[in-house]
């Protein structure tokens, strides 16, 4: 079964500064996708940003980056100049296909606090 | 993109009582179907997921179970809560047949079980 790990429950960044939040995960699949995800107090779960693990550059999205690195299955998160409206739980999560439907495993989730 | 609405959003009921939480999606037709729990401090964990109408599948055992009568309609429900059934529910959905397609969610319900 796949796991995934988070191992900073909490983080915080200074308003405009650079924060990188962890993630790591076990799988014996070679073909997946791995997701970030942003849950603001309302608990809406957003969708940051999404890597396919066979394509070997990083995903960007704006102000977020990633930094995959499938040998080592890590998968952290980037986010430049920091804004009020980043903080949030920030999840990490792995696609798995199960009967034509998609799995999501989630990470226990960071919670990023931005500083002003 | 499609439209995922869950009600209700908040919901206090005691022990031993009954639960229907419903979802309805829009902008899409035949979709998969999936309820996520979120127990307090933790990462979502999925419950039930649909490829089709009456096509449930439980990924853990608990005291919960699903329905999809129609096919944009996903039912989670239980005969007897229990304290542990307490926390916030997640609907979701996405479009079958397309790999690595986005999955949508809910806004969740929030269930209390005292």
């Amino acid at each position: 079964a796949q796991t995934v790990t988070q191992s900073q429950p909490e983080m915080s960044v200074q308003e405009a500064e650079t924060v990188t939040l962890s993630c790591t995960y076990d799988t014996s699949e070679s073909d997946y996708y791995l997701f970030w995800y942003k849950q603001p107090p309302s608990r809406q779960m957003i969708l940051v940003i999404r890597q396919e693990a066979y394509k070997q550059q990083n995903a960007t999205e704006n102000r977020f980056s990633v930094n995959f690195q499938k040998a080592a299955k890590s998968f952290s998160l980037k986010i430049s100049d920091s804004q009020l409206g980043d903080a949030a739980m920030y999840f990490c999560a792995y696609r798995s296909i199960i009967q034509g439907a998609q799995k999501l495993v989630f990470g226990q989730g960071t919670r990023l606090t931005i500083n002003p | 993109s499609q439209t995922i609405h869950q009600w209700p959003a908040t919901l206090v009921q005691p022990v031993g009582s009954p639960l229907s939480l419903e979802c309805t999606v829009e902008g899409t037709s035949n979709p998969n179907l999936y309820w996520y729990r979120q127990a307090a401090g933790r990462g979502l964990q999925l419950l039930f997921y649909s490829v089709g109408i009456g096509q449930i599948s439980s990924e853990v055992p608990q005291n919960l179970s699903a329905s999809r009568p129609q096919d944009r309609q996903f039912i989670l429900s239980s005969k007897k809560l229990l304290l542990s059934d307490s926390g916030f529910y997640l609907c979701a959905s996405d479009r079958q047949g397309a790999s690595g397609n986005t999955i949508y969610f809910g806004e969740g319900s929030w269930l209390t079980v005292v």
